[in-house]
């Protein structure tokens, strides 16, 4: 069965950092894109970031481009989002979907929520 | 960058009707369209992909149609279990996806 489990939300304050984990299991990690996806509180869904099966290829959405990085450990079966200089419009539940190379999301973690508030 | 226009934003609707939403794209998009369902406090759900493939594992009375800038997902007959918010999403325009911004679905 496939799995996708976020980890390492919470309360974090204007300009702070937090790094977001993303555990894999029931399918072979390092053969599948993944992304990380974002809904702000009522909102609706917003693509954050892309990362290819091997690293090699990144792309992110304009609103977090300079302030978030992703990446991959395929040995352990986990995706990464470190998200600096955070601001109130970040917060949002964070999911990390899987992507079978074919630019759609075919699995969904629970999410993680992020919230930047002083 | 691509948006995508959804219509309409909410909708309500009786058991059995048979329910239309469109996505529009502000350019061609070819059939590089998904529709995704979320209910309350859950993670979306991958329904229709490439315009008009259905998801293993999702039932027949959900489709997609379309194609360049005009999409369409239809649900054949209203099931009280289908009351979500629905999304389309574009990868044509990489590397940026884009969403519309969903129709809330309830029942009349």
């Amino acid at each position: 069965e496939v799995q996708l489990v976020e980890s390492g939300g919470g309360l974090v304050q204007p300009g702070g950092s937090l790094r977001l984990s993303c555990a894999a299991s029931g399918f072979t990690f390092s053969s599948y894109e993944m992304n990380w996806v974002r809904q702000a509180p009522g909102k609706g869904l917003e693509w954050v970031s892309y990362i290819s099966s091997s690293g090699s290829t990144i792309y992110y959405a304009d609103s977090v481009k300079g302030r978030f990085t992703i990446s991959r450990d395929n040995a352990k079966n986990s995706l990464y989002l470190q998200m600096n200089s955070l601001r109130a419009e970040d917060t949002a539940v964070y999911y990390c979907a899987r992507d079978p190379g074919a630019g759609r999301f075919d699995y969904w973690g629970q999410g993680t929520l992020v919230t930047v508030s002083s | 960058d691509i948006q995508m226009t959804q219509s309409p934003s909410s909708l309500s609707a009786s058991v059995g009707d048979r329910v239309t939403i469109t996505c529009q794209a502000s350019q061609d998009i070819s059939n590089y369209l998904n529709w995704y369902q979320q209910k309350p406090g859950k993670a979306p759900k991958l329904l229709i992909y490439d315009a008009s493939n259905l998801e293993t594992g999702v039932p027949s009375r959900f489709s997609g149609s379309g194609s360049g800038t005009d999409f369409t997902f239809t649900i054949s007959s209203l099931q009280p279990e289908d009351i979500a918010t629905y999304y389309c999403q574009q990868y044509d325009n990489l590397p940026q996806y884009t969403f519309g911004q969903g129709t809330k679905l309830e029942i009349k």
